[in-house]
């Protein structure tokens, strides 16, 4: 079975532009997370979809973070514009939609805004 | 958000047995899971608990749950090299809403 995808695997970027980081989920699972990893702390929770809605948002800076998930498959994330504080991993992960939902985590994007 | 702490470094030996602890705060939480993160990787889900549990075993892992004190604990047995990693602890709902991950403990074992 494959696991999560995510690209790209890094960036760099300046301050003020935007990028688009893109996850493929493991087949069948309903849904998706995509968390922020800053260096030193625990992932941080930004959205997460059932199939193609909206579950939890409450943590996503959406002055300039949005995200997507077309067909209840492949997710997009956008950031625009980019801040310094931006610097982190950014994770994927999907899980079955029923309990205990173990959540399968891609390797992550590793994001620097200079 | 939910504060889910856990201390930050351990060190051990091998062939010991080390217990990496974790408190939350949210009473609602009804899954609570274990994960390993290696340096440049994703996380791995290790375990899980339900909340109405104290505790789960599986192989050399050990899952203790306290819910009045809101104290969960994972004791890995026979403690080896490739263990060395960051171990989070993390809490969901009835509904897997709500995710929250602790600040992760960095195990190192010594040779």
């Amino acid at each position: 079975e494959a696991g999560v995808a995510q690209s790209p695997r890094y960036k760099i970027i300046e301050k003020r532009q935007s990028v688009a980081f893109w996850c493929n989920p493991i087949s069948g699972h309903a849904t998706l997370y995509w968390y922020q990893q800053i260096l030193g702390q625990g992932p941080k929770l930004l959205i997460q979809f059932q199939n193609n809605g909206v579950v939890d948002d409450s943590q996503l800076p959406k002055d300039r973070f949005s995200a997507e998930r077309l067909k209840g498959v492949d997710s997009t994330l956008k950031i625009q514009p980019a801040k310094l504080e931006d610097s982190a991993v950014y994770l994927c992960a999907s899980s079955p939609r029923d309990g205990p939902y173990e959540q399968y985590f891609g390797p992550g994007t590793r994001l620097t805004v200079t | 958000g939910e504060d889910v702490e856990q201390s930050l470094f351990l060190s051990v030996r091998e062939g010991d047995s080390s217990v990496i602890n974790c408190t939350y705060t949210d009473s609602s939480s009804t899954y609570l899971y274990w994960y390993k993160q290696e340096p440049g990787a994703g996380l791995q889900l290790l375990t899980y608990i339900f909340s109405n549990m104290d505790m789960k075993q599986d192989q050399r892992l050990t899952v203790l749950l306290n819910k009045k004190d809101k104290h969960l604990s994972l004791r890995i047995a026979d403690t080896q090299t490739g263990d060395s990693a960051i171990y989070f602890c993390a809490e969901s709902t009835w509904t897997g809403n709500q995710f929250y991950f602790g600040t992760g403990t960095s195990l190192t074992v010594i040779p």
